[in-house]
């Protein structure tokens, strides 16, 4: 059972490049969501699906684009990485509103 | 707003030693409260889920309760152990700005110690 799979598990970014962070789930949940975790900050919403084939904007979605082709895939995009988005990436889903959330293993990222 | 705030912040303990952590939240319009743990550098496991109807679920030797009323819960660990060192989340579902929001606390980081 892998539940949630995201790649890569860490990535050091040069500034200005582009990115794509992976994530695909194998629940067949409706609902994916991407968040990050900054010390001090906590967990912040960055977008969210509610189900294929539409998205969301969530609390901090600036220099983060997502796309939902399917039920299993929601990849993150940074279209030009800065160094206030080093970050670690937690893909997330759920069934819904009233059933368990699963999150991934987290992709570490440094831009430099 | 919702804000959640979880109490204390850290917490060392030693081995064998009964423990509640707690968590408040501000609006009980909530459709359920769910408590993670994250080991260090590690993702979210889910540990129990309280739908807003409930009072407590159980699992082993964990035992949450929410009280929606006054926007609280708390988890119990019975018979701590090093083992359950770890970072412990809790984290709310609500309907906010056309979609399931799932609010997090800050976190309570748990120490035990042989």
């Amino acid at each position: 059972i892998a539940g949630i799979t995201q790649a890569p598990t860490s990535q050091i970014l040069a500034a200005g490049r582009r990115m794509t962070l992976r994530c695909t789930q194998d629940m067949r949940h409706n609902a994916m969501y991407w968040y990050r975790q900054d010390l001090g900050l906590g967990l912040r919403l960055i977008h969210y699906s509610n189900t294929a084939g539409t998205t969301g904007k969530g609390e901090v979605p600036d220099g983060y684009s997502v796309s939902r082709a399917n039920t299993d895939d929601f990849p993150l995009t940074l279209a030009s990485a800065v160094p206030s988005q080093t970050s670690v990436y937690f893909c997330a889903s759920s069934d819904s509103a009233l059933t368990e959330a699963f999150f991934g293993q987290g992709t570490r990222l440094t831009v430099v | 707003k919702q804000e959640v705030t979880q109490i204390p912040a850290a917490l060392s303990v030693p081995e064998g030693e009964n423990l509640v952590l707690n968590c408040s939240f501000t609006d009980s319009a909530i459709y359920n409260l769910q408590w993670f743990r994250q080991d260090p550098g590690k993702g979210l496991t889910s540990l129990l889920l309280i739908q807003s109807s409930q009072r407590e679920q159980t699992s082993g030797r964990l035992n949450a309760s929410l009280d929606k009323s006054s926007g609280r819960s708390t988890l119990y660990i019975a018979a701590s152990q090093p083992g359950d060192s770890a970072t412990y989340l809790c984290a709310v579902t609500l309907f906010s700005g056309g979609y399931n929001k799932l609010i997090f606390g800050a976190g309570t980081r748990l120490a035990v110690h042989p």
